[in-house]
């Protein structure tokens, strides 16, 4: 079956632009998250949205970052006036939601964005 | 809070050389905890995971234990293979809501 599809695969940008990362998470997971990744570190939280629940924001890391689930499905992570510290890979998971407490996330392949 | 440690890397082992990647957790409750492995130009996939005091996690010839006593979920295998080589962040999951929790990630490198 489908897995977590992320798109663009890559993108890259002139500081000072939006940009916007798409992710469609597996049919039926109502949990969707959002990470990001620079190189050599690990996992940073962003974001997660659980069905139709006000989302968890306390990873934004600044207010020029935002996202959204439209319908509980696709999500996009919008980034306005990037910056250079803004390269990174941004990764997006789902899983099951509440009822299934030892459900694993389920990444996709991540977006890979690149300001110049 | 909730948190997960894991060992830093980079480790570095010859081909079917015994790996130990130690993990350790801080949590309320009774979470789940995870193992997923990063290959190179890839995703995160999950590896193996274990819901409940000492069930052991197994998949590839990996293996981990929930070590409820010690808070311990640590990652072995018993002869590991160039096609290891990856980086493996150890998670747990709550026993209640949604918010996963990551280790830093160890970078292995196995070479033949």
């Amino acid at each position: 079956g489908a897995g977590v599809s992320q798109s663009p695969s890559n993108k890259v940008t002139e500081k000072g632009k939006d940009v916007e990362l798409r992710c469609d998470p597996i049919s039926g997971h109502t949990a969707l998250y959002w990470y990001r990744q620079s190189l050599g570190q690990g996992l940073e939280f962003l974001i997660y949205f659980q069905g139709n629940s006000a989302p968890d924001k306390s990873g934004l890391p600044s207010d020029r970052f935002s996202a959204e689930r439209t319908g509980g499905s696709v999500s996009t992570l919008t980034i306005q006036r990037t910056q250079q510290e803004d390269s990174a890979v941004y990764l997006c998971a789902s899983s099951l939601g509440n009822t299934a407490s030892n459900q694993p996330q389920h990444f996709g392949d991540g977006t890979r964005l690149s300001i110049l | 809070g909730n948190s997960v440690t894991q060992m830093e890397g980079p480790v570095t082992l010859s081909e079917e050389a015994f790996l130990t990647i130690n993990c350790t957790y801080t949590a309320t409750g009774y979470p789940s905890l995870f193992w997923y492995v990063q290959y190179p130009g890839e995703g995160l996939q999950l590896l193996l995971k274990a819901t409940k005091a000492d069930d052991k996690g197994s998949n590839k010839g990996f293996e981990a234990t929930y070590r409820k006593e010690t808070t311990s979920f640590h990652l072995e295998k018993g002869s590991v293979q160039v096609s290891d080589s990856a980086v493996y962040f150890c998670a747990l999951r709550k026993g209640t809501g949604n918010q996963f929790y990551f280790g830093t990630g160890t970078s292995l490198t196995v070479i033949p």
